[in-house]
């Protein structure tokens, strides 16, 4: 079985802070790990993923994140927030073997001007 | 990057009544696509998956005869939700899968469904 927890509901951040965005996981084998960004009635858009190779995977918009084996973790980062970063990110895994994207239950991000 | 479209972006339709969301991929060719369903402020919650060519899988709990995918083509899948009630009022997301790059999933703009 595979999961994602996402254990914030909402960030709020300051612009010009950096912002962390949690996700954990667990699947059986190694995991294909992604982030979507969700603005609102959109559709969602790719930021990043990691597949194998650095830990530190760079996406779109200057977001990164960085993949912990030992933590079971994937957390967003961008160095500094902009108030257009505020939107609905959602985290999601792909296990060994399974054929389909499992998504967290999301984080909203509101940066404060 | 690959793009996915819907159409229509949003409906409204009479309860009974049947709709049909199309799904394209515009520039890449989906061997695979899923459609998911969003509810206000929670996550996408997977429906079913269609092959080219083949039936769709369905998730648990999601009524096959109620919500009809036909993957036609490479580029095309269709969900028709039938003689639609209130409840079926949703935020309906479609995903393509690119041919060859495994696993990774684009996205539709989303159809927004509100029946009377």
């Amino acid at each position: 079985a595979q999961s994602v927890a996402q254990p914030e509901d909402q960030v709020n951040v300051a612009e010009g802070n950096p912002l962390t965005v949690k996700c954990t996981y667990s699947v059986s084998g190694n995991p294909y790990l992604f982030w979507y960004v969700q603005y609102p009635n959109r559709g969602l858009q790719f930021l990043l993923k990691y597949i194998t190779g650095d830990n530190l995977v760079k996406g779109s918009y200057g977001f990164e994140a960085e993949f912990n084996k030992s933590q079971t973790s994937f957390h967003l980062k961008k160095p500094s927030a902009l108030v257009s970063d505020s939107a609905l990110y959602f985290c999601a895994v792909i296990g060994a073997g399974a054929n389909n994207l499992f998504f967290g239950t999301g984080t909203r991000l509101t940066v404060i001007p | 990057g690959a793009v996915v479209s819907q159409h229509p972006s949003w409906v409204i339709c009479k309860s009974g009544t049947s709709v049909k969301i199309e799904c394209r991929s515009l520039d890449f060719q989906a061997t695979t696509m899923f459609w998911y369903r969003q509810f206000p402020k929670q996550s996408l919650m997977l429906m079913a998956t269609s092959n080219e060519g083949s039936k769709a899988t369905y998730e648990q709990g999601v009524e096959k005869d109620k919500f009809l995918i036909n993957h036609a083509s490479l580029t095309l899948s269709t969900l028709t939700v039938t003689s639609a009630h209130p409840e079926d009022s949703s935020f309906y997301i479609c995903s393509a899968r690119l041919r060859g790059l495994y696993n990774e999933q684009f996205f539709g703009p989303g159809t927004r469904l509100t029946v009377l």
